[in-house]
């Protein structure tokens, strides 16, 4: 079975560029997670979608920051303009609550660099 | 707000030893509990999860829960140098969507 699956996997690029980063869940999963990793502040939830919508964006950085989803199958996460302190990877999840007790599933991230 | 906490390490055993592995957390509604290995470079990976009090064995991986006392361990036998990862332990309530939170995770080291 696919996994949940992110592109691209490395990105660099210049600060004040847009950064689009995308995520195909795994089939039949309803729930969507965006987390970012860096070493200061470990794995941060970004924002939390279920059934296509957005349940939690609390976590979101500023507005510079925005996600979609706009089918069961396909999700994004943009940043405009970025930022060398948005260096890091992005990784998405996903899950399907009703089973396992919310096991999510990690795809292999995006790892983002802004020079 | 929810908080998982987890040293840090780096924990360091030899190889066939066992590895014991902390987590505590802040909120008593939760419910669901998960262990991760990570490698450095790649995405967490489930190892296991527990919802009820006592042990919960998967091979050489055994996961114990008191939520009596709200922590989680999990312990790994005849560690190998395989092993070598951070472990990241996650805590999901019933309250909400069952959103896990995640610790910082502890690195481990098993040295041959």
């Amino acid at each position: 079975d696919a996994g949940v699956i992110q592109s691209p996997r490395h990105e660099v690029t210049e600060m004040g560029q847009e950064v689009t980063l995308r995520c195909k869940p795994i089939s039949g999963h309803n729930s969507l997670f965006w987390y970012r990793q860096t070493m200061m502040r470990g794995l941060e939830l970004l924002i939390y979608f279920n059934n296509n919508v957005p349940i939690d964006d609390s976590g979101m950085p500023e507005d510079r920051f925005s996600a979609k989803m706009p089918n069961a199958s396909f999700s994004t996460l943009k940043i405009q303009p970025s930022e060398p302190r948005d260096s890091a990877v992005y990784f998405c999840a996903s899950s399907f609550p009703q089973r396992s007790g919310n096991t999510i599933y990690f795809g292999e991230g995006s790892w983002l660099t802004v020079v | 707000q929810k908080e998982v906490e987890q040293n840090s390490g780096p924990l360091s055993v030899p190889e066939g030893a066992i590895a014991s592995l902390n987590c505590t957390y802040s909120d008593r509604g939760s419910q669901s509990f998960f262990w991760y290995r990570q490698y450095s470079g790649k995405s967490p990976e489930l190892i296991m999860f527990i919802y009820s009090n006592g042990d919960k064995e998967d091979g050489r991986f055994t996961a114990q829960l008191n939520k009596a006392s709200q922590y989680v361990s999990l312990l790994i036998r005849d560690s190998q140098p395989s092993d070598s990862a951070t472990y990241l332990c996650a805590v999901a309530s019933s309250g909400g969507s069952y959103i896990p939170t995640f610790g910082r995770g502890t690195s481990l080291i098993v040295h041959p």
